[in-house]
């Protein structure tokens, strides 16, 4: 199946860094690849919404000079984070969505930041 | 508004059937989804339903009615590895996930 590899697995930044989230298509091109939050017990909560070649889309409330996105190539995304701060700690997951599909089923494996 | 319902936690015990519910209440349908995730883990997909009906995929099943605006999801033959919380998504008119904030569910021996 589809693989979705989202690298750093876990990263622990000192406040006021930035840290680079990368989210990588290895068997498939995404169009079209999403961000999300997860806090502790909480839903998936949609930061942005990344289509190759353009801006992101980002939601309502998600700061989008500090959220910064990046897809360059179908099977590239990346988000920074800029001047982290300890509220910024949070489950980070990317998801894609391959080229000529409308369903979204692809996962990467998330990114556990803890800023301290 | 958009919005999607689901229980917060159930319990069932190893080796039983357990069922899933989720409601919603979506601008469009383009298909729900449900997703597996462990603690700390991202999600897993699991199935996708667009039709009204059954689909089952080994021990798991998912339903949907659409006129009802009701799926489930149905655990068969329950393991302890199945203590996960399941995720009700759905996709709206514009092809965006809607999410339910999903339901624990606690296995015991």
């Amino acid at each position: 199946g589809a693989v979705v590899s989202q690298h750093p697995s876990w990263v622990i930044c000192k406040s006021g860094t930035s840290v680079k989230i990368e989210c990588r298509s290895l068997d498939f091109q995404a169009t079209t690849m999403f961000w999300y939050r997860q806090f502790p017990k909480q839903s998936l909560m949609l930061m942005a919404t990344s289509n190759e070649g353009s801006k992101a889309t980002y939601e309502q409330g998600v700061e989008k000079d500090k959220f910064l996105i990046n897809h360059a190539s179908l099977t590239l995304s990346t988000l920074t984070v800029t001047s982290a701060h300890p509220e910024d700690s949070s489950f980070y997951i990317c998801s894609a969505r391959a080229y000529g599909s409308d369903t979204e089923a692809f996962f990467g494996q998330g990114t556990r930041l803890t800023v301290v | 508004g958009q919005n999607i319902d689901q229980p917060t936690e159930m319990t069932a015990t190893e080796g039983a059937i357990v069922q899933i519910n989720c409601t919603y209440q979506t601008s469009g349908f383009n298909g729900l989804f449900w997703y597996q995730q462990h603690a700390g883990e991202a999600p897993t997909f699991l199935s996708y339903n667009v039709l009204d009906g059954l689909e089952e995929k080994g021990r798991f099943s998912s339903f949907l009615s659409r006129s009802k605006g009701y799926s489930y999801l149905l655990l068969k033959e329950l393991q302890m590895k199945d203590s996960a919380s399941y995720l009700c998504a759905v996709m709206d008119s514009n092809y965006q996930l809607i999410w339910g904030a999903g339901t624990k569910l606690i296995i015991k021996p």
